[in-house]
């Protein structure tokens, strides 16, 4: 199947520095990629929908101006963790769809810690 | 909210079959029904998916009922590796995102 890679896999930072994620789709074009949030022991919950040259799509409770979307290639979307702080330490996980739009490949995440 | 419901957790002996049930007893004729699984702390891998009919990959089996209200997904020969959880979603085909709910873990013991 198609690969997805994240950067980086792991991150420390102290709170109230913010932090960049990169979802990288490597062998396919993704107009639309997806965000997600997953806390130890629980499921994975959408964050924000990211399509290619249009301003991500958040779903409810999450905040825009903290939780930073760019999706400016078809290759590459980005979140940027703003002003982070302990609670925002999680398990970010992205998804690209496919072209035709029947499958979702999802990156190997990247585990933020703030500390 | 997910529109499916699937055990807590399950074991199964190393070398047999794992039967992970999944309901979806609201299920659109359009919706399909996808499975992915978690291996800790990695992110979801694609298993399979189907329609309507049963469907078998080099993974898994997937055997959906007639009326479309259920399915389980079959793995014929569990290995430890296949430990995870597994997610049974259901979703229109095109351009969704998945909505997944607490899924099944699986344990697969020696």
């Amino acid at each position: 199947g198609a690969v997805v890679s994240q950067h980086p896999s792991r991150v420390i930072c102290k709170s109230g520095t913010s932090v960049k994620i990169e979802c990288r789709s490597l062998d396919f074009q993704a107009t639309t990629m997806f965000w997600y949030r997953q806390f130890p022991k629980q499921s994975l919950m959408l964050m924000a929908t990211s399509n290619e040259g249009s301003k991500a799509t958040y779903e409810q409770g999450v905040e825009k101006d903290k939780f930073l979307i760019n999706h400016a290639s078809l290759t590459l979307s980005t979140l940027t963790v703003t002003s982070a702080h302990p609670e925002d330490s999680s398990f970010y996980i992205c998804s690209a769809l496919s072209m035709t739009g029947d499958e979702q490949f999802f990156g190997p995440g990247t585990r933020l810690t703030v500390l | 909210d997910a529109k499916t419901t699937q055990p807590t957790s399950m074991d199964c002996a190393e070398g047999r079959a794992a039967n992970l049930p999944c309901n979806h007893s609201t299920i659109s004729g359009n919706e399909y029904v996808y499975w992915y699984r978690q291996i800790h702390s990695q992110g979801p891998q694609y298993i399979i998916h189907g329609l309507k009919n049963n469907e078998t990959n080099e993974m898994a089996s997937l055997i959906i009922t007639e009326d479309r209200k259920s399915s389980t997904l079959i793995l014929p020969h569990a290995t430890l590796r296949d430990t995870a959880v597994y997610y049974c979603i259901v979703r229109v085909d095109y351009g969704q995102n998945f909505v997944f709910g607490p899924g099944t873990r699986l344990s697969v013991l020696p």
